[in-house]
């Protein structure tokens, strides 16, 4: 059972422009949404996370929009980099059990010069 | 250091050995989590501790894999008669509370020949 389903599997982005990364969720007792960036021979590092009581939460180049009555969350990078090349995960949680946090399959990023 | 650490960072076995991986958590968390992922995959939750007591395990957890963090420090991952199929990435991962997200480690590489 996929709890996180991740879209798109892939992604080439050209430098400047904006990468769109869209999550889907089907828990409504999850409470906790993060995203992970990943390189390659790394682990996961956590990027930016929202939690239900927002609909948008920004850090620098990077925006998490959030709708909760579609059950749907999405990862936008501004002025998107080389550097920003990597993998990203969507995941979620549920804060108030043991937070174990259940991942999406991940979207390779690449951006081009 | 206050990262998470694995190691070894690569192991390579014949099908049949068993292996043991291990992980140090940053020190002031109370939480550690492990976590297996393959290729093109996001990670699969695998155990859960809080502080040396095992709270949660996956169904993926079959009885040749354990686990242990004895006194609530490191932890150890033990694959027993491995398979072909139980060749990946190994992460763990730390945190103090429900509050925050985990910090990876840079994880295992397994690969049974």
């Amino acid at each position: 059972q996929q709890q996180v389903k991740q879209s798109p599997q892939s992604l080439i982005v050209q430098k400047g422009g904006i990468s769109i990364i869209n999550c889907a969720y089907e828990n409504t007792a999850f409470d906790y949404f993060p995203w992970y960036q990943q390189f390659p021979g790394k682990g996961p590092a956590l990027l930016i996370a929202i939690r239900p009581d927002v609909s948008e939460k920004k850090e620098g180049r990077f925006t998490i929009s959030f709708n909760k009555s579609a059950k749907q969350f999405s990862l936008h990078i501004m002025d998107s980099q080389p550097g920003d090349s990597a993998t990203y995960f969507c995941a979620a949680s549920r804060r108030s059990s043991a937070s174990k946090i259940i991942f999406g399959s991940g979207t390779r990023l690449s951006i081009r010069p | 250091d206050t990262g998470v650490s694995q190691n070894p960072r690569h192991k390579i076995t014949k099908r049949g050995q068993n292996v043991t991986f291990r992980c140090d958590p940053i020190s002031e968390h109370n939480r550690l989590y492990w976590y297996r992922q393959t290729l093109g995959q996001g990670p699969e939750f695998l155990t859960y501790f809080q502080n040396e007591a095992q709270l949660e395990k996956s169904r993926l957890l079959s009885d040749r894999f354990s686990a242990e963090r004895p006194k609530g420090s490191f932890s150890t991952l033990e694959i027993q008669r491995t398979e072909q199929g139980d060749s990946a990435m190994y992460l763990c991962a730390s945190s103090r509370d429900a509050s925050y997200g985990y910090t990876f480690g840079s994880g295992t590489r397994l690969t049974v020949v």
